[in-house]
């Protein structure tokens, strides 16, 4: 019973494709985030969504664009995807102020 | 917007040593201060956090203290273990419209050698 759940773990495509990324949290959190983390191990935040509301876009390139279905899903969805993307991805969910949980990341490698 | 630092970038100590990592960050308002673990290949695991209203906090063999004046914040670990190898983060979060926005501090690669 993992608590945020992404899929997939890995995933390896060329420059220019279009792919998603999925993430779920069964913890009943409000809030959904998506981090990336660079080759260098630095984490910065992405996107923030608040009960299926965006309410931080941090300076990402229009191609990325997070969907939420619903406040228990957000996806990622790249698209024309280039080497500088390759990173590792993670969802997180929060309730309030409390603590972030982290999925396992799904580790994006452009070729 | 906030700016977390974090100390030093790479840290090794002995079994049963003591391990220090010192954050410092910039934005005043902000009020929430977690410390994650993250193994190889694994996501990011809270644990400890800290809240500005409290001085210090410990769990066990882990401590955390925040002096707010000085807009810094440190993790303690005592008696190391080889388990507690991993990379170390710091962030910071809550200030003005962060929406539980947290940032990161660049990371400590702790090697505990048995």
């Amino acid at each position: 019973d993992t608590a945020v759940s992404q899929t997939p773990k890995y995933l390896v495509t060329q420059m220019g494709n279009d792919k998603s990324i999925k993430c779920e949290q069964n913890l009943g959190h409000d809030t959904m985030y998506w981090y990336k983390q660079d080759s260098k191990k630095f984490l910065k935040i992405m996107f923030s969504y608040n009960n299926k509301e965006l309410i931080i876009n941090e300076t990402v390139p229009n191609r990325f664009s997070p969907k939420s279905p619903d406040k228990a899903h957000l996806n990622l969805h790249i698209n024309s995807l280039e080497l500088g993307d390759s990173a590792v991805y993670f969802c997180a969910s929060s309730q309030g102020g409390s603590s972030a949980f982290f999925g396992q990341g799904t580790r994006l490698t452009v070729v | 917007g906030e700016n977390v630092e974090q100390h030093p970038s790479t840290l090794s100590v002995q079994e049963g040593d003591s391990a220090v990592i010192k954050c410092t960050y910039s934005d005043s308002a902000s009020n929430y201060f977690p410390w994650y673990k993250q193994e190889l290949g694994k996501g990011p695991q809270l644990i400890i956090d800290i809240r500005s209203n409290v001085g210090e906090k410990k769990d066990q063999r882990i401590a955390v203290t925040l002096n707010k004046t000085a807009k810094h914040f440190s993790l303690h670990i005592t008696e190391t273990q080889p388990e507690d190898s991993a990379v170390y983060f710091c962030a910071a979060s809550g200030g003005g419209t962060s929406y539980g926005k947290l940032t990161f501090g660049q990371g400590t690669i702790l090697t505990v050698h048995p």
